[in-house]
């Protein structure tokens, strides 16, 4: 069962930032937060994962709160190719490990409209 | 980013044929693979782990003698639906992990299958 919960579906306008909460209460120490994005009919895409400091590439940021329950991937500036379903996933950084597989939920549905 | 390529990314077939499905890392070495399958409207479900040079390790549910999985080299692993039927329908996904790397996974672009 996916470690994570997120919101079903969210609505962003054009250009703003997009803002995409994750609820990861049960996560471990050894943990990392993932998040994938897929695109109607395509394989998931990596974005950008983290441990407890936040992290940033030319894609999004990563915020973790303090106790890492809970984490926020945002898109500073979302288009409409942004519309996608979007993962949250917790695992070890080792897929040799049990807990190292990739295990998705529902994701959070991001429409961007203009 | 390493590539990952699926082949063929849609087939239809008919009922009580069997179906080959290929995943290859194209610019690097995966020592394993992971083989989901995604049913319309819902999330990606992991089928089982594909490990270079040995047995598949099948999730919980998904029948090993329905779902071949082959994984012959570091580049290449294959899953063959057999004997399919109209339910095997569906979007099939591949992942494969770099082996100096046992953190990162990358995705192929999917096979979506059709039983007629």
């Amino acid at each position: 069962d996916a470690k994570t919960t997120q919101p079903t579906s969210m609505d962003c306008a054009e250009g703003r930032a997009a803002n995409l909460p994750c609820n990861h209460s049960t996560i471990s120490g050894n943990e990392y937060v993932y998040w994938y994005r897929q695109i109607h009919s395509q394989g998931p895409q990596y974005i950008i994962h983290g441990l407890k400091n936040n992290e940033t590439n030319e894609m999004a940021s990563l915020i973790i709160t303090e106790d890492r329950k809970s984490s926020t991937l945002i898109l500073p500036h979302a288009t409409l190719r942004d519309t996608a379903v979007y993962y949250c996933i917790v695992r070890v950084p080792n897929f040799y490990n049990q807990g190292g597989k990739l295990i998705f939920g529902q994701g959070t549905e991001l429409s961007v409209k203009p | 980013g390493a590539v990952v390529s699926q082949h063929p990314s849609w087939v239809i077939c008919k009922s009580g044929t069997s179906v080959k499905i290929e995943c290859r890392s194209l610019d690097f070495q995966a020592t394993t693979m992971f083989w989901y399958r995604q049913f319309p409207k819902q999330s990606l479900m992991l089928m089982a782990t594909s490990n270079e040079g040995s047995k598949a390790t099948y999730e919980q549910g998904v029948e090993k003698d329905k779902f071949l999985i082959n994984h012959a080299s570091l580049t290449l692993s294959t899953l063959t639906v057999t004997s399919a039927h109209p339910e095997d329908s569906s979007f099939y996904i591949c992942s494969a992990g770099l082996a100096e790397n046992t953190g990162e996974l990358f995705f192929g672009e999917g096979s979506r299958l059709t039983v007629l």
